[in-house]
């Protein structure tokens, strides 16, 4: 059972395009966290959200907590081919910030 | 430079033969773990831990050990490797005080066959 649903799993799109990339859970997180792999290399961190209703801003990436603390999503703003990359949420549950769950990820293709 | 290292990065190995792979970071950071990544299902946390002798299971530890007698080291060990522990296999470490936040290894390719 997969904790945290990620969705879409796959997105291919047009250079100058706007997506989102939802993280959805029946579970509350003390704190959620974005991070983007490329090909051949491990997950890098763009953001963490930590107050329910929080967001955050990173140039065209726009990251939201849900007011529960149970959700989130990724909004990016003219997507361009540097974006290209396999997005993951993860959350911490409350009391047992040592355990990270992972979403199971979203492959997001941007074409020129 | 601030780095998690992992070795090897590629291994070909048969069933049955024990294996280790490294990790070490150079950050001081408390908290370190490990996760195994496959096609459909993300990343998937094997074991981590909190500190120095501090371990603890996490979703998929079944097949898999680990140690921490150093702060900088957190080796995985197969013990009898099988075909289903064929993975993409990360290490990271963090701050863990700091939301846990994770900083990952570059991966180690494992094939069992």
């Amino acid at each position: 059972t997969q904790l945290l649903e990620q969705s879409p799993q796959f997105l291919s799109i047009q250079e100058g395009e706007n997506l989102t990339v939802y993280c959805n859970s029946s579970s509350v997180f003390s704190s959620l966290q974005w991070y983007r792999q490329e090909p051949g290399e491990g997950p890098v961190l763009l953001v963490t959200v930590v107050t329910g209703g929080e967001v955050k801003k990173l140039k065209r990436l726009t990251f939201q907590f849900g007011d529960a603390r149970k959700d989130s999503s990724l909004h990016i703003t003219a997507a361009q081919p540097g974006d290209t990359g396999l997005y993951l949420c993860a959350g911490a549950r409350s009391g047992n910030t040592g355990k990270l769950i992972f979403g199971q990820g979203t492959t997001l293709q941007v074409k020129p | 430079e601030a780095q998690v290292t992992q070795n090897p990065r590629y291994l070909i190995t048969v069933t049955g033969k024990k294996l280790t792979v490294t990790c070490s970071q150079n950050m001081n950071h408390e908290y370190m773990s490990w996760y195994r990544q496959d096609p459909g299902l993300g990343l998937r946390q094997i074991y981590y831990s909190m500190n120095v002798e501090v371990t603890d299971k996490g979703d998929v530890p079944e097949g898999y050990k680990v140690s921490r007698k150093e702060k900088r080291n957190f080796p995985l060990i197969l013990e009898s490797p099988s075909p289903n522990q064929t993975s993409l296999y990360f290490c990271a470490s963090s701050l863990w005080q700091t939301y846990n936040e994770q900083f990952f290894g570059p991966g180690t390719r494992l094939t069992v066959l």
